[in-house]
């Protein structure tokens, strides 16, 4: 079974809009943790936020902000006004055990987002 | 911002040959990474390594890779002999132990070619 799940292959977005980018996760262990990572056409990885399982709130970084529902195993993004410089690959991850920093981030197959101006 | 850097960025061999790809982790970070992407797919774990000893690796980091701390500041990967899959693009980690969330910050990657 597929540990990250990104369902959304290619989104468009109205610049200045709002968009949803979907993840869902499996994992039986009750401590882990969720990022959200951008790589733009240039091919380098930029972090953009992180969850942890026992996050009381959802987690925010400016314009970017993750609907953690941690019954349904979800985590998606949601970018705010969207801007064209956010045209880019989105890729969401997973790190099971997140206190033990020798452990793999799994990541989904990404979504392209596509913003138009 | 502190970064963390590879080197070459980009490099085609022959299938076959010996490939090492370096990387500078950032400084005060304990813990460093690679993964590998190959064109199109998803990002994949390699291997991760800790107090100059492999803390974990995948299926995928099999005897042909290695991994070496040879100095303070660098960290490098061997493909002993290269395959035609293994062009993809590699990316270098790093992560410090102090924060809770322990993000990996990743270098702009390295992207192999083998012919």
């Amino acid at each position: 079974a597929q540990k990250i799940t990104q369902t959304q292959p290619g989104m468009f977005v109205q610049e200045k809009e709002a968009v949803t980018l979907d993840c869902t996760y499996d994992t039986s262990d009750p401590s882990y943790g969720l990022f959200w990572y951008k790589q733009p056409s240039s091919g380098e990885m930029i972090f953009l936020i992180y969850q942890g399982s026992y996050d009381q709130q959802n987690a925010t970084e400016g314009r970017y902000s993750l609907n953690f529902q941690k019954a349904r195993k979800s985590a998606n993004l949601v970018i705010s006004a969207s801007q064209l410089g956010d045209s880019a690959m989105y890729f969401c991850a997973m790190r099971e055990r997140p206190n033990n920093a020798g452990n793999m981030l799994t990541f989904g197959g990404g979504t392209r987002l596509m913003v138009k101006p | 911002e502190p970064e963390v850097t590879q080197t070459p960025s980009h490099q085609v061999t022959q299938m076959g040959q010996e490939v090492i790809l370096r990387c500078v982790p950032i400084s005060n970070h304990l813990y460093f990474y690679w993964y590998r992407q190959i064109l199109g797919q998803k990002v994949e774990f390699l291997v991760s390594f800790y107090n100059n000893e492999i803390s974990e690796k995948s299926e995928i980091f099999d005897d042909q890779f290695s991994v070496e701390r040879p100095d303070g500041s660098n960290f490098t990967l061997k493909i002993r002999s290269t395959k035609l899959e293994d062009s993809a693009m590699y990316f270098c980690a790093s992560s410090d132990w102090g924060s809770g969330a322990n993000v990996l910050t990743f270098g702009a990657g390295s992207r192999l070619t083998v012919l």
